[in-house]
């Protein structure tokens, strides 16, 4: 399964909303999650199942999406969201991960 | 706590073998799928293997079968990913990472909540 996440990157002032957007080549049913990569650091899990909130992640972040198209949304963008943003599917072997959209503060 | 941290990574020569190792504490380690997930310098993550809690059930991405195998230690919390047969392609981070264990229905997800710091291997002549 190929996971086509876009933009690859994107530049907002602190505040905006943005959306980071990610397309499966097939139906990966609700088995999608979001990551944030911070710069040096290990991944963290933000959502997953589309749409469950990590315990402890901020409320700002929502996911959304069915079928092949899904979306992570950034409410209030924070300086400490500067991060890269992987989507997973974990519906079918092997799991694979997006690309990436690196977000950056204007 | 949980806590996953990785070692035993390190410089090798194309065609060499390395064991690297995921040391587990803060939850019951015997009872979760654990994963290994890679990062090339500069480049975005791939998931590379996982196993089932006891240890019966192994899943690889492609370009590894037959020369990485993943394995588990439950009486030492302990999680391994054997490499062999090292390209330069395989040069990269190797993260363990805990599976989270959501289940619905009897079907479970892969999930990973917690990660380890990750270990750096390199190959090179």
């Amino acid at each position: 399964i190929q996971m086509t996440q876009s933009p690859s990157s994107l530049s907002a002032s602190v505040g905006d909303r943005v959306s980071i957007t990610c397309r499966a080549s097939q139906g990966v049913g609700n088995d999608l999650g979001w990551y944030q990569q911070r710069p040096g650091k290990a991944p963290k899990l933000l959502i997953y199942a589309i749409s469950r909130l990590q315990s402890g992640v901020p409320s700002r972040f929502r996911g959304s999406g069915s079928g092949t198209d899904f979306t992570l949304t950034i409410n209030n963008l924070q300086p400490e969201d500067v991060a890269t943003y992987y989507c997973l599917q974990d519906y079918y072997y092997p799991l694979t991960f997006g690309g990436g959209t690196n977000v950056e503060i204007k | 706590e949980v806590q996953l941290v990785e070692s035993g990574g390190g410089l090798v020569q194309p065609g060499g073998s390395l064991r690297l190792s995921c040391a587990a504490s803060g939850f019951s380690f015997s009872s979760s799928w654990m994963h290994w997930v890679r990062q090339a310098p500069g480049k975005g993550l791939e998931w590379v293997a996982n196993i089932k809690p006891d240890g019966s059930e192994k899943n690889y991405v492609e370009s590894v079968k037959g020369r990485f195998t993943i394995s588990r230690d439950n009486a030492r919390n302990s999680l391994y990913l054997q490499l062999n047969s090292l390209t330069a392609e395989d040069a990269a981070v190797y993260f363990c990472a805990r599976d989270l264990g959501y289940c619905i229905g009897g079907i479970c997800s892969s999930v990973f909540d917690y990660w380890g710091q990750g270990t750096l291997v390199t190959v090179s002549s």
